[in-house]
């Protein structure tokens, strides 16, 4: 069982606030990846990383940022909050190799007011 | 960004029938095919990564096929049951340059299984 965690589940927060979306994998999984879902929408990439001080852009612009200091973190930034960003956040890992599926976690839904 | 198209866009079946849905995605510098379920409230949940033209996969109840060549794949269900109910996501996987891979997902198919 893929063991991914995203923290927090649920946020609201006013417009111009700082936050960080966490996430976590305990599997040594080597890339990880960021998508957003808006409702109704597709899953887009904003954000992946193949491994440690590697961080890369998706095919979806994004003000957000990412870093990478450890395996098993993968945590996303947004320095300051607007209702645009209003939206669902998915964190998802795998091993190395193009062809192997991706583990995801249970999302964070974040509400800028 | 690829343009991937599913369908249908929602599905409403009695309990025990089967059904099947499409996806399409451009054949051009394809790589693989991956197959992801998502039940409300879970995290999605892979079903099967397909990489050859004419590939079948099954798992349980729930098979595949995929046709790289006019780009394609079905996902058959044979007798649904009520915990099949979910969204069926499929995602493509191409070269996007610089050495990188990305899947493109398509909006999904929601099937919901009447008992």
């Amino acid at each position: 069982e893929a063991d991914i965690y995203q923290t927090p589940r649920y946020l609201v927060i006013g417009t111009g606030k700082k936050i960080t979306l966490e996430c976590s994998q305990t599997m040594g999984h080597d890339k990880m990846y960021w998508y957003q879902q808006d409702p109704g929408m597709e899953l887009h990439l904003i954000h992946y990383s193949y491994g440690v001080n590697s961080t890369e852009k998706g095919d979806l612009s994004s003000e957000s940022t990412v870093s990478r200091i450890r395996t098993e973190h993968f945590p996303l930034t947004l320095e300051s909050a607007r209702p645009s960003h209003t939206s669902q956040y998915l964190c998802a890992s795998s091993e190395r190799g193009h062809r192997l599926a991706q583990y995801f976690g249970p999302g964070t839904r974040l509400l800028v007011l | 960004i690829l343009n991937v198209e599913q369908s249908p866009q929602s599905l409403h079946v009695q309990e025990g029938d089967s059904t099947n849905f499409t996806c399409s995605f451009p054949s051009s510098n394809f790589y693989a095919l991956h197959w992801y379920r998502w039940e409300t409230a879970k995290s999605p949940e892979a079903l099967f990564v397909m990489t050859l033209n004419g590939d079948e996969k099954k798992k349980g109840r729930i098979s595949a096929t995929l046709n790289t060549k006019e780009g394609y794949s079905y996902l058959y269900i044979k007798g649904s049951q009520p915990e099949d109910s979910a969204t069926y996501l499929c995602a493509p996987l191409a070269y996007s340059g610089a050495g990188s891979y990305q899947l493109t997902f398509g909006k999904g198919t929601k099937l919901s299984v009447i008992p």
